[in-house]
């Protein structure tokens, strides 16, 4: 069975990189039309979605947040990283990664982890 | 960047339907997905493709497409269906994805 699980810092500073983890389970991203994304909500507030990368290493960026993002993955720990840097009070939310497996113009995100909090604080 | 609009509240009494709506320019030409999130979990995909089912879904949930808005229909509203409902598709012209602003079930 496919899930996910994020991983990293609770607390950052403001300025600070934070860098998250998603350990993948019951998949791999070595097969063709898997991707794995992040999504993140702040308290109270709507999903947004962040970044995403292909089985073929190819990516994709939040518009408003890409030169912040870098998105990578590690397939022989079945691990993808997203790091973000510089950030500031706003960027407290819960951080989510994704599963999507590509069969068409438009795939759902199908399975997520559980989410982690990140509060960004001095 | 392309937009989706959701009321921010749908109140519906037990055993009512609750219909949810998601506005976006020409919606109709793309595929509209549905999330359910209760409190303190993570989404779970309700409605794909906008209309299909995943498994394990009940069927009392459906969906529907054209024009400028897709609707998430929930029939026969229980208690445990109070959550916040998303809408979010892929934006095929900047190949980014997006998502509504989330309308909050209450049920009364």
């Amino acid at each position: 069975q496919i899930t996910l699980k994020e991983s990293g810092p609770t607390l950052v500073k403001p300025t600070q990189t934070l860098t998250l983890t998603c350990t993948l389970s019951g998949f791999s991203l070595n097969t063709s039309g898997v991707g794995v994304g992040w999504i993140r909500q702040p308290p109270g507030k709507a999903l947004e979605w962040l970044a995403l990368i292909y089985w073929d290493d190819d990516k994709r960026y939040s518009p408003s947040l890409k030169n912040r993002l870098i998105i990578t993955k590690d397939t022989s720990k079945n691990q993808v990283v997203l790091t973000m840097t510089n950030m500031a009070p706003v960027d407290t939310a819960t951080y989510y990664c994704v599963h999507i497996m590509v069969r068409g113009v438009s795939s759902p995100f199908d399975y997520w982890g559980q989410g982690t909090l990140v509060t960004v604080s001095s | 960047s392309y937009v989706l609009t959701q009321p921010p509240s749908v109140s519906v009494a037990p055993g009512q339907t609750a219909r949810f709506t998601c506005g976006g320019y020409n919606i109709g030409s793309k595929s509209v997905h549905w999330f359910q999130q209760k409190p303190g979990q993570a989404p779970v995909l309700v409605v794909y493709d906008d209309s299909d089912r995943p498994s394990g879904i009940p069927e009392r949930f459906s969906g529907s497409n054209s024009g400028n808005t897709a609707t998430l229909t929930i029939s026969r509203v229980e208690a445990g269906d109070e959550a916040d409902y998303y809408c979010q598709v892929w934006d095929s012209s900047s190949d980014h994805w997006v998502f509504g602003g989330g309308t909050k079930l209450t049920v009364l």
